[in-house]
């Protein structure tokens, strides 16, 4: 099994749509969650850290579930420039620098 | 803003030929990275570094070497390119602190011949 697991898609859903992933971890001693955004062709940048209490930027919401080891992402009101792939990424601990990818989950939106 | 710079956008190499892949970090991080991304395989691990000198392997270090004589620059060796380590080769650094962040360089895109 692996450490961390995304559901690769891609998932297309038409402008406006309300779309979610979930990655899954196998370490419960897994310290912090993220997830990064890459365009095609570029390097992957920090979309939102996931708390433990959930948060919200606009129409991104991440939600933490310890007790059954998985993340989500939440988009709402989906919009083109939204198109990419998302990686789910886990790190165990900051002082060892274990950091664990997902293999991303690309979500095409279409008009 | 955190800028982390690879030395190339593209490499074209010859089964054989030494590599070197640079990266340079300019906001004293600790923590640095290499990564390789495959279609389908997403990003692996292949060498990390926290400190000075100090270098860990990751998943996949096999054909791999690292070097870290100084905190903003890591580098990654490939000692005898083999076609098989065509990739996308991505540097990373990481802020301190539990919620560390990762920035990452543009990408090395290596095509071994």
């Amino acid at each position: 099994r692996k450490e961390v697991e995304q559901d690769p898609g891609p998932f297309n859903v038409p402008e406006g749509a309300t779309v979610a992933f979930n990655c899954t971890y196998s370490n419960s001693a897994s310290q912090s969650f993220f997830w990064y955004r890459q365009d095609c062709r570029k390097e992957p940048k920090l979309l939102m850290s996931v708390y433990s209490s959930g948060n919200e930027d606009g129409r991104f919401t991440a939600q933490l579930n310890r007790a059954s080891q998985y993340i989500s992402l939440l988009i709402r009101d989906s919009k083109l420039s939204d198109s990419a792939t998302y990686l789910c990424v886990v790190i165990l601990s900051s002082n060892t620098g274990k950091l664990i990818f997902g293999q991303g989950t690309t979500l095409q939106v279409k008009p | 803003d955190v800028k982390v710079t690879q030395s190339s956008r593209y490499l074209v190499k010859r089964t054989g030929e030494k590599v070197f892949l640079e990266c340079v970090q300019d906001m004293d991080h600790e923590n640095m990275f290499w990564y390789r991304q495959d279609p389908g395989l997403g990003l692996r691990l292949i060498y990390f570094s926290y400190d000075v000198k100090m270098k860990e392997k990751g998943d996949i270090p096999e054909g791999y070497s690292v070097s870290r004589e100084k905190k903003e620059r890591f580098s990654l060796i490939l000692e005898s390119a083999s076609t098989n380590q065509t990739s996308m080769y991505l540097c990373a650094s990481l802020t301190s602190g539990v919620a560390g962040e990762l920035f990452f360089g543009e990408g090395s895109r290596l095509t071994v011949l």
